[in-house]
């Protein structure tokens, strides 16, 4: 079974500084994806950025990264130069490549952008 | 339109009622998902479904029953509604294999009286 832990409910950032938001994963299988989704407070979902298992580098869309350590079993996003849009809900999540493909997430960070 | 849409997007019901939400994509995704939402639990698996008849349970499946005639529907039923199940739904849909992105609908929020 896979489990996903994100161990900060809340985080204050200042406008234009760059945030790191908490992801540590547990997983038996050797091939999976993560996944960082945002929700605003519209709610609905949003798939931010993707990273496999077996990618050399860390992905990167636009202003958001993903740290990937492996042997850590970490994957932090970075959102850089942060904005007031950026005010939401994310949550880090994980599939693996085959048998069940479910999507397991954390229960996610509460991120504030203070202007 | 291309997507997948939920309905009703909110519903209030009594204890005991039969409700049924549905979900219906316009991909030919192969899976499709049904995730609740809870403050502090963030999104819980009910029940997902990797092709046409073929359904299994997640994480949360007590209350709730699936099916799938069509590849493109995925109802979710409350056959006799809790209090507990107050929550707002999410259903999603994608590709085989985990190295794709899940989509989701935007939610069906739902108060049980």
């Amino acid at each position: 079974a896979q489990k996903i832990t994100q161990t900060q409910p809340g985080m204050f950032v200042q406008e234009k500084e760059a945030v790191t938001l908490d992801c540590t994963y547990d997983t038996s299988d050797p091939s999976y994806g993560l996944f960082w989704y945002k929700q605003p407070s519209s709610g609905e979902m949003i798939f931010l950025i993707y990273q496999g298992s077996y990618d050399q580098q860390n992905a990167t869309e636009g202003r958001y990264s993903l740290n990937f350590q492996k042997a850590r079993k970490s994957a932090n996003l970075v959102i850089s130069a942060s904005q007031l849009g950026d005010s939401a809900m994310y949550f880090c999540a994980m599939r693996p490549y085959f048998g069940n493909e479910k999507l397991t997430f954390g229960t996610g960070t509460r991120l504030t952008i203070i202007p | 339109d291309a997507g997948i849409t939920q309905s009703p997007r909110y519903k209030i019901t009594e204890t005991g009622r039969q409700v049924t939400l549905m979900c219906h994509q316009t991909w030919s995704h192969s899976y499709m998902f049904w995730y609740r939402q809870d403050l502090g639990h963030g999104l819980r698996l009910i029940y997902y479904s990797a092709a046409a008849d073929i359904t299994d349970k997640g994480e949360v499946p007590d209350g709730y029953v699936v099916s799938r005639s069509k590849t493109e529907n995925f109802p979710l039923t409350l056959e006799s509604a809790t209090r507990s199940q107050t929550s707002v739904y999410f259903c999603a849909s994608s590709e085989r294999s985990g190295a794709n992105v899940l989509t989701f609908g935007a939610g069906s929020r739902l108060t049980v009286l």
